[in-house]
């Protein structure tokens, strides 16, 4: 069965300092990898995805994520974050891909 | 643009009540998903429908049932609601696999 695990429920990190949120995923065939961001109170909006092609995928407001096959990873990075970037992620993988499987997802708090 | 929309947004429900959440989008998409999201947990999968007239069970299809009459529509029910199906419903849709998946606001369902 596939499975998705974000190895971190919290990260709070400083204001322009750089994140990284980690995700690992197990699955026996091709999948599709994507990453949301939950704001409070509102539903998840795509941040970025990887389909195929280039393993660094950018995505908007300045994240963007790698694909590590060997290591079946798609570790989410941004070099200096903002306030604004508190929100709940979520990783998720798409198998076949009929369905998403969401990760437990990681709280990130930016404090000033 | 209206997207992917669900009624109601609150509902307080009686152990033992039935109740159904409407979801609607208006983008056309085949692929429509019901999602339950619990602390620390993540988003789970109830069911989902891959075009009109067909349904699947998902991770936690117990004590839920779904019907997708018209293509623009995906109907949840509980037939018999119990406290732990308190959560937060997401209604989701998607263009076909590997597509972007667009997120309801969510329903925020209380079983008291």
């Amino acid at each position: 069965a596939q499975s998705v695990t974000q190895l971190d429920s919290q990260v709070p990190v400083f204001e322009e300092a750089p994140v990284e949120l980690r995700c690992n995923y197990s699955s026996s065939v091709s999948v599709y990898l994507f990453w949301y961001v939950q704001y409070p109170n509102q539903g998840l909006q795509l941040l970025l995805k990887y389909l195929s092609g280039s393993t660094l995928v950018k995505g908007i407001n300045g994240f963007e994520a790698e694909f590590n096959k060997s290591q079946t990873s798609f570790h989410l990075r941004k070099p200096s974050v903002h306030i604004s970037d508190t929100a709940e992620y979520f990783c998720a993988v798409g198998i076949g891909a009929q369905k998403l499987v969401f990760g437990q997802g990681t709280r990130l708090t930016i404090n000033p | 643009n209206a997207g992917v929309t669900q009624t109601p947004k609150f509902r307080v429900l009686k152990t033992g009540q039935s109740m159904t959440l409407l979801c609607a989008q208006d983008m056309n998409h085949e692929y429509m998903y019901w999602y339950r999201q619990d602390p620390g947990m993540g988003l789970r999968l109830i069911h989902y429908s891959v075009g009109e007239g067909t349904t699947a069970k998902g991770e936690v299809p117990d004590g839920y049932n779904v019907s997708r009459l018209k293509k623009q529509n995906f109907l949840l029910g509980l037939e018999s609601a119990a406290p732990s199906q308190t959560s937060v419903y997401f209604c989701a849709s998607s263009y076909s696999p590997g597509n972007t998946i667009y997120f309801g606001e969510g329903s925020w369902l209380t079983v008291v």
